[in-house]
């Protein structure tokens, strides 16, 4: 089973500045990884898919890089509305997520 | 508009086994590409890939508890049903239903999951 390593697990930043997280791959997944984020109560939704591909809908300051164990979500300029957790997801073979980053208002 | 929503008990003994529906609207079963998976969150904690179920009724389970689940669909009701045996307490959790896309340029299910539904919260105890 691939395993998937998320750091930080909590990420306190100002309301207008960058965010970057991180998902780090046991083993290489090439580009099949999405990311998600989750508000309490509520379920996830799909942010990027295709290592680097916004979903539908997602804003540009949302945007994802890396491939092969090595990923990236960045958030430029943090929305009130941003602060959530964060899973990182493989699907190069079968299903694993991500433990998750909880991003909190510094 | 493609919405997914989850039914079934809130409340299941140990020991017991749980079946969970999921009822997809704005899309037809029969003769739409998707696919659709469950996927659970104890609570406080990490998602966990359960099962998918395709169009042409393939199907593959979590490795860790294949021998508990089972999924199909009945395409005359758009629906997909999950069923786990022998349930535990460390089975509590919020189950989703979500959405698995085709992806027409590549003509194959990328699996991440672009809909999901709003889970049910099952708790597991006697």
């Amino acid at each position: 089973e691939i395993v998937m390593t998320q750091s930080p697990a909590t990420l306190s930043v100002s309301p207008g500045d960058r965010a970057t997280l991180s998902c780090r791959a046991s083993q290489s997944v090439s580009s099949n990884l999405a990311w998600y984020q989750q508000k309490p109560g509520q379920a996830p939704r799909l942010l990027i898919y295709g290592a680097s591909t916004r979903a539908t809908g997602i804003p540009a300051r949302f945007s994802g890089s890396g491939s092969g164990t090595e990923f990236t979500l960045t958030i430029s300029s943090l929305q009130s509305e941003d602060f959530a957790v964060y899973y990182c997801q493989q699907y190069n073979n079968w299903i694993t997520f991500g433990q998750g980053t909880r991003l909190e208002i510094k | 508009q493609v919405t997914l929503k989850e039914s079934g008990p809130v409340l299941v003994k140990p020991t017991e086994t749980l079946t969970l529906t999921c009822t997809v609207s704005g899309l037809s079963l029969s003769n739409t590409r998707m696919g659709v998976s469950w996927i659970r969150q104890p609570p406080g904690k990490a998602l966990e890939w359960l099962a998918r179920i395709f169009p042409n009724d393939e199907k593959s389970y979590s490795t860790s508890l294949r021998s508990r689940l089972t999924i199909y669909k009945d395409t005359s009701e758009s629906q997909v049903v999950l069923t786990m045996t022998n349930l535990d307490p460390v089975d509590t959790a919020t189950y989703f239903c979500v959405r698995i896309p085709f992806d027409f340029w590549t003509n194959s299910y990328p699996f991440y999951f672009d809909y999901w539904g709003q889970g049910a919260l099952v708790t597991v105890s006697s």
